[in-house]
């Protein structure tokens, strides 16, 4: 079972910043967050992962809460293209990694 | 630097025919996994390689499904035979081996109707 609660929907102004929130209360300290999104029917796009940190890439930035059972991913400036279901996973980081358990994820819809 | 590829795109067979799927991962990439979504449900893991060997074989549903990596490069999954509740997607993914986790990057996926 997936083991973050994520809003069902979530709809966002075009050129507006996106904030999607995921819980995760029960994580582990040695479970790390990532952002997986998928557009239509392609395979799901790895986005960005951190482990108790704030990290930014090129795609979005994640904020992970002091106490590390809720996070945000930030879309700066939401485009179309942007309009997917958003999935927020969390899982070990190791040598080896293991499997993605994907729950409902978040459908965001950016509007023009 | 060349993505994830699967093949086919699309496959259409009848029940009990069999099926072969074939993904090709990220070149140098160890960790290699097969997913599916069936009917508009969830995505579900079927199962992990770690160069040829198989990791973590958890999700796959039944003996009628048989996944190889020989030689620790591509991967073939195959169904036989085919039911109708095994339509769906079909998503390969691969990642590098990083001590810090690291994204699954998954291909275009093959999409299975068994008719």
């Amino acid at each position: 079972d997936a083991k973050t609660t994520q809003p069902p929907s979530m709809d966002c102004a075009e050129g507006r910043a996106a904030n999607l929130p995921c819980n995760h209360s029960t994580i582990s300290g040695n479970e790390y967050v990532y952002w997986y999104r998928q557009i239509h029917s392609q395979g799901p796009q790895y986005i960005i992962h951190g482990l108790k940190n704030n990290e930014t890439n090129e795609m979005a930035s994640l904020i992970i809460t002091e106490d590390r059972k809720s996070s945000t991913l930030i879309l700066p400036h939401a485009t179309l293209r942007d309009t997917a279901v958003y999935y927020c996973i969390v899982r070990v980081g190791f040598w080896g990694a293991q499997k993605l358990v994907f729950g409902q994820g978040t459908r965001l819809t950016i509007n023009p | 630097e060349a993505g994830v590829t699967q093949f086919p795109s699309h496959s259409v067979i009848e029940k009990g025919q069999t099926v072969t799927l074939r993904c090709d991962p990220i070149s140098g990439h160890d960790n290699l996994y097969w997913y599916r979504r069936v009917m508009g449900k969830e995505i579900k893991f079927l199962l992990h390689f770690v160069k040829e060997s198989k990791q973590d074989e958890s999700g796959m549903p039944n003996n009628r499904f048989l996944a190889e990596r020989t030689g620790g490069t591509y991967s073939t999954l195959k169904v036989q035979p085919a039911e109708l509740e095994d339509s769906g997607v079909y998503f390969c993914a691969s990642s590098p081996d990083l001590a810090g986790g690291s994204g699954q990057f998954f291909g275009p996926g093959t999409r299975l109707t068994v008719l």
